[in-house]
């Protein structure tokens, strides 16, 4: 079974630091890997899709790599700011494989706050 | 707005009432969810539907039924509320071929269910 767990749990920061919001998995047959913010009371934005044949996307102040062969992922978030205060999930896509027919497997987010 | 539409966004249920969670999306996908999160547990699959004309259960199918009306609804029925099934519930799509230039997921916005 898919295990993404995702480091820190918690994380807060004053405004203007550079962070990183790490994501692991075990099984590295994925074939994509999907970076979601949640706002408090809120559904869930996609914010960077990464196939597994790319090594890493961009999206304004946002960066996220994926090495899948050690089941690692990393979210860059360049001069933070207040409104990027969310909560942070990361999710993993398995190849088809007939019964998990390309299920996303979820980490439990990493809550992030940005103070002024 | 092209996306995925949840109705209702809020329920108070007293245990052993009926209700269905009704979920449509406009972008032509072939795959539906749904999920439901909870404190400290994350997002767990309930049922899906990986193309039109077939669901599967998912990891908490228990308590739920599904029903995938057409290629753009899914809906998500509780039989008999439980005071357990108090979550949120998300309902999801994506596309299901490889080939596809966004092989991600849109979430909806939720629906907040409370069974007293």
């Amino acid at each position: 079974k898919q295990e993404v767990t995702q480091i820190p749990a918690a994380l807060s920061v004053p405004e203007g630091e550079n962070l990183v919001l790490n994501c692991s998995f075990t099984d590295s047959a994925i074939y994509n890997l999907q970076w979601f913010r949640q706002d408090p009371g809120k559904g869930l934005t996609s914010l960077l899709l990464i196939q597994s044949s790319q090594r890493e996307q961009t999206s304004g102040r946002l960066n996220a790599s994926l090495d899948k062969s050690s089941g690692r992922s990393t979210l860059y978030i360049a001069a933070s700011q207040p409104g990027d205060s969310a909560t942070y999930l990361c999710a993993v896509r398995l190849a088809d494989r007939g019964s998990t027919l390309g299920r996303l497997y979820f980490g439990r987010g990493t809550q992030l706050t940005v103070w002024p | 707005n092209a996306g995925v539409t949840q109705t209702p966004k809020f329920q108070v249920l007293k245990t052993g009432q009926s209700m269905t969670l009704q979920c449509a999306q406009d972008m032509n996908h072939n795959s539906m969810y749904w999920y439901r999160q909870d404190p400290g547990m994350g997002l767990r699959l309930i049922y899906y539907s990986a193309s039109e004309g077939t669901t599967d259960k998912g990891e908490v199918p228990n308590g739920y039924n599904v029903s995938r009306l057409n290629k753009r609804e899914f809906s998500l029925r509780l039989e008999s509320a439980a005071p357990s099934q108090t979550s949120v519930y998300f309902c999801a799509s994506s596309r299901r071929r490889r080939g596809s230039p966004n092989y991600g997921y849109t979430f909806g916005s939720g629906t907040r269910l409370t069974v007293v």
